[in-house]
């Protein structure tokens, strides 16, 4: 089963633009993480979020993280066009490893 | 290419029949992992190993599905008795062992049950 949804399910921008996507969750975490996919590469690991941790930057990408909430959100900054994919997030929690993930953003970057 | 690999791609095959996936991970992880993916939606968790191992099963995965991890190597997944609703991107990833793991991802197997 999805561990919880991502908001929007659809984001269309224009290049040079940044994009945010959020992602709400169901229960304690270990950890989130965001994997970004396209029919060319696949899932591909973005950025990693601990439980106690607030925030994580990584190049032109910032995750926050409100436990509280139970939500966490993705921003990419100065959005390229190869940007374009869809966008996962992805939770561990209790002792397990395996990953839940959400249901995915649908980013399109625009020339 | 070091990444995780699969085997076949795309496999298209009439209800009814079995199929054999294989996976090939990274090769000093000890962990694999297989999840199921529809259109439309995130991946779901299918079963983990650790080494040959085989630690977790999702209530996904059917009596119809097997799993096998022999030499703590490569990883095969078969389904029996395919149906329609087994059509799905089947992707497997591995790890290393440790608290906050980072899996890498294969390119995933496309079934089509006709």
């Amino acid at each position: 089963s999805q561990q919880g949804e991502e908001d929007p399910q659809a984001l269309s921008i224009q290049e040079g633009e940044n994009a945010t996507m959020n992602c709400s969750y169901k229960t304690s975490i270990n950890n989130l993480q965001w994997y970004r996919q396209n029919s060319g590469r696949g899932l591909v690991h973005l950025i990693l979020i601990r439980s106690n941790e607030r925030e994580k930057h990584s190049g032109r990408l910032r995750v926050t993280l409100d436990t509280s909430k139970k939500s966490s959100s993705l921003l990419i900054t100065a959005s390229r066009a190869a940007d374009t994919a869809s966008y996962f997030c992805a939770t561990t929690s209790g002792g397990g490893n395996k990953l839940t993930f959400g249901t995915g953003t649908q980013l399109k970057v625009e020339l | 290419d070091t990444g995780v690999s699969q085997d076949p791609r795309h496999k298209i095959t009439k209800r009814g029949q079995n199929v054999t996936f294989r996976c090939d991970p990274i090769s000093e992880h000890n962990r694999l992992y297989w999840y199921r993916q529809t259109l439309g939606q995130g991946p779901e968790f299918l079963t983990y190993f650790q080494n040959e191992a085989q630690l977790e099963k999702s209530r996904l995965l059917s009596d119809r599905f097997s799993a096998e991890r022999p030499k703590g190597s490569f990883s095969t997944l078969e389904i029996q008795r395919t149906e329609q609703g087994d059509s799905a991107m089947y992707l497997c990833a591995s790890s290393l062992v440790r608290e906050h793991n980072e899996q890498f991802f294969g390119p995933g197997t496309r079934l089509t049950v006709l």
